[in-house]
Order: structure tokens, then C-alpha cells, then sequence
């Protein structure tokens, strides 16, 4: 069984430039988190789906951060614009159930922004 | 605020001995831990949890030790094997279901020398 996918993989954007990030849960997985990870520390939350619902974007910078999971499957996290503290990697992570301490992760977007 | 911390940032440690990893936390009511290893160019992947309820845990090779008198979590690793190298982290959950609030602390890297 395929894990969680995302992509790409690495990206490397100009400071002010838009990005996008995307991700495929693991089949059946209702609950989708995306994480921000800087280098050395644990990941941070962002926000929380519960299918296509947000049920937790306290932690998204909304001024320049949005996500979105249309049919409660795939989800796509936005950057606009960039700015050089963004550079991160970005985890998504997904959960058959509500409890993300049963989450399984993905092998996350690397960003750098220049 | 309340955090998740490590008290090393890295551990090395000879092939075939035991690593213990420590971390300290300081929210109370936090009731479920876990831990996460996390290799280069991945996502954490669960290796271990335990509740409040109990004070230790073992697995394959690994042991949870809980001591909540002192806010006090540490994963020991027997025989350590080249494979064990990686970033570990700590998490504390509060919650439950959709409530359930996961926090990562900062990761230990730990190297394991053949």
C-alpha cells in the first residue's frame, strides 16, 4: 500500500514568488495535517482536515498561507508570496481516525526560498 | 508556555552498545507520548508510544520509560545498529479524538559509529 505522497519533492523559489505544494493521504484516510519542519526541530502544525473541513488552521500564517482539500482527498498547501523565513520542509501527514498521534507522514517538500 | 524539550542535541554512540535518548517535558496534563525517528529526506515514523497510566513500554529492541514525578521521557535502544542512526524527536499529546493537540519537541540526532 502506497504511503502518503507529496511533491515535489525540492523547490527552490525567488522571495515573493508563489509555490504550491501537494498531497495524496493514504487511501481512506479521512484526517490531513500539514506540518512545518525547520532544520533540528520537531514539526509544527498548520492545519487539520477532517475530509474536505478544516478543523484547525490556528497555527496558519493566513496572510500568505492557504490550503485546501476540494473532494476530502488530495490537498494542496499555498504559498503567496514567499518569504526568505519560509524556507522549511513541509510535512503532510494523514489518519484513518481523528487522533493525529495515529498519523502517518510523508517524506515532505523541501523549500527553499532565495 | 508549556514545551516538549531534548535535553542533547546529538548522541553517538558504538554499534552493539545501548543509546538512551532523554527528553523533558513540562505539560502536566499531557497523557499520551510518543516517539518518532526520523532519516534523512523522510517523515517521522512512529517507533513507540505510552500512555500516562504507565511508566514504561518496551518493543522490538526499544524501551519507553515514563516518569511523570519529574517530567521525564526516554527511548533506550538495545544493540544499536548502523540502521538506528537517524534524528529521533519526542511528542506529548493533550486530548482526545479532534481535540487530541500533538507537540513535537526539538530532535536528537543520533550517530552511530560501525
Amino acid at each position: 500500500e502506497a504511503g502518503v505522497v507529496q511533491s515535489p519533492r525540492y523547490k527552490i523559489i525567488e522571495k515573493k514568488q508563489p509555490v504550491a505544494f501537494w498531497c495524496n493521504p493514504i487511501s481512506g484516510h479521512n484526517t490531513l495535517y500539514w506540518y512545518l519542519q525547520n532544520l533540528g526541530q520537531g514539526p509544527e502544525l498548520l492545519i487539520r482536515y477532517e475530509n474536505e473541513e478544516a478543523v484547525d488552521d490556528s497555527q496558519l500564517p493566513k496572510d500568505r498561507f492557504s490550503a485546501e482539500r476540494l473532494k476530502g482527498v488530495d490537498s494542496t498547501l499555498k504559498i503567496q508570496p514567499a518569504e526568505l523565513g519560509d524556507s522549511a520542509v513541509y510535512l503532510c501527514a494523514s489518519s484513518l481516525g481523528k487522533m493525529n498521534t495515529e498519523a502517518f507522514f510523508g517524506q515532505g517538500t523541501r523549500l527553499t526560498v532565495v | 508556555g508549556e514545551s516538549v524539550g531534548l535535553h542533547l542535541p546529538t548522541l553517538s554512540v558504538q554499534e552493539g552498545d545501548n543509546s538512551i535518548i532523554n527528553c523533558a517535558y513540562s505539560n502536566s496534563a499531557s497523557d499520551y507520548f510518543i516517539w518518532y525517528k526520523q532519516e534523512s529526506g523522510k517523515g517521522p515514523q512512529f517507533i513507540i508510544d505510552i500512555r500516562s497510566n504507565m511508566d514504561k513500554r518496551q518493543g522490538q529492541r526499544v524501551t519507553v520509560l515514563l516518569n511523570k514525578t519529574v517530567k521525564h521521557l526516554s527511548l533506550q535502544i538495545a544493540a544499536t545498529q548502523p540502521g538506528d542512526s537517524a534524528v529521533y524527536f519526542c511528542a506529548e499529546n493533550q486530548g482526545w479524538g479532534a481535540n487530541s493537540k500533538l507537540t513535537f519537541g526539538k530532535g536528537i540526532t543520533l550517530s552511530v559509529r560501525p
